[in-house]
């Protein structure tokens, strides 16, 4: 069982490229989400999804972009990197939709971005 | 607003003390999950507890206990008799009906030998 899965683990850009973080999830789960985790911040949510075909912003989601085609994958796009874009990213799955119901969130390896 | 807060950024303590954590969570919703998360240095997170708003019953297992006081809006985390191994970085977080899960600032614990 493999849960929730992270490519890569590691990545450097340079700024201003383009990349895709990629997450995949073979739980059946509705929910999905990306936060980002940088020092003394905690994890902050990037964007969400509740369903295939289903998307929204969370917190900080400037210079970020997903889509869910499937229920099993929920893929981050940056379209031109930062160097504010450097940090820890984590994808999320879940049990239920929206509202308290469902299952505590499962989380992938993260990836390690560093924007130069 | 949603908010948590971890207020201890840093805590350092020698092999076998007890050690608690603080969380104080903000919501207006009546119905909400709390969580505590664990972060080795490897890096994962490690889910350890889930609690919803209407069970205030304190929780013990082995060595962790959690005390969810709703009239101070808070969660904390107790460790008990800690070890080397108990060194990392740990999330309270809340999630209430929007669905979103908020996570505190997090509180970095360091137990000596």
């Amino acid at each position: 069982n493999a849960g929730v899965t992270q490519t890569p683990k590691f990545q450097v850009l340079k700024t201003g490229q383009s990349m895709t973080l990629q997450c995949a999830q073979d739980m059946n789960h509705e929910y999905m989400s990306w936060y980002r985790q940088d020092p003394g911040m905690g994890l902050r949510l990037i964007h969400y999804s509740v369903g295939a075909g289903i998307t929204d912003q969370g917190e900080v989601p400037n210079g970020y972009n997903v889509s869910r085609s499937t229920t099993e994958d929920f893929p981050l796009r940056l379209l031109s990197a930062a160097p504010s874009q450097t940090s820890v990213y984590f994808c999320a799955s879940r049990d239920g939709g929206t509202g308290t119901l469902g299952t505590e969130a499962f989380f992938g390896q993260g990836t390690r971005l560093t924007v130069v | 607003a949603q908010k948590v807060t971890q207020a201890q950024t840093e805590i350092s303590v020698v092999e076998k003390e007890d050690v608690t954590l603080d969380c104080v969570y903000e919501t207006r919703d009546t119905t909400y999950y709390l969580f505590w998360y664990k972060q080795p240095p490897s890096g994962e997170l490690v889910f350890l507890i889930r609690r919803n708003s209407f069970d205030e019953q304190n929780e013990i297992s082995g060595r962790y206990s959690w005390n969810f006081q709703k009239s101070t809006s808070s969660f904390n985390f107790t460790i008990t008799a800690s070890q080397v191994v108990d060194s990392a970085v740990y999330f309270c977080a809340l999630r209430s009906n929007t669905g979103k899960l908020i996570f505190g600032q997090g509180t970095t614990l360091q137990v000596k030998p």
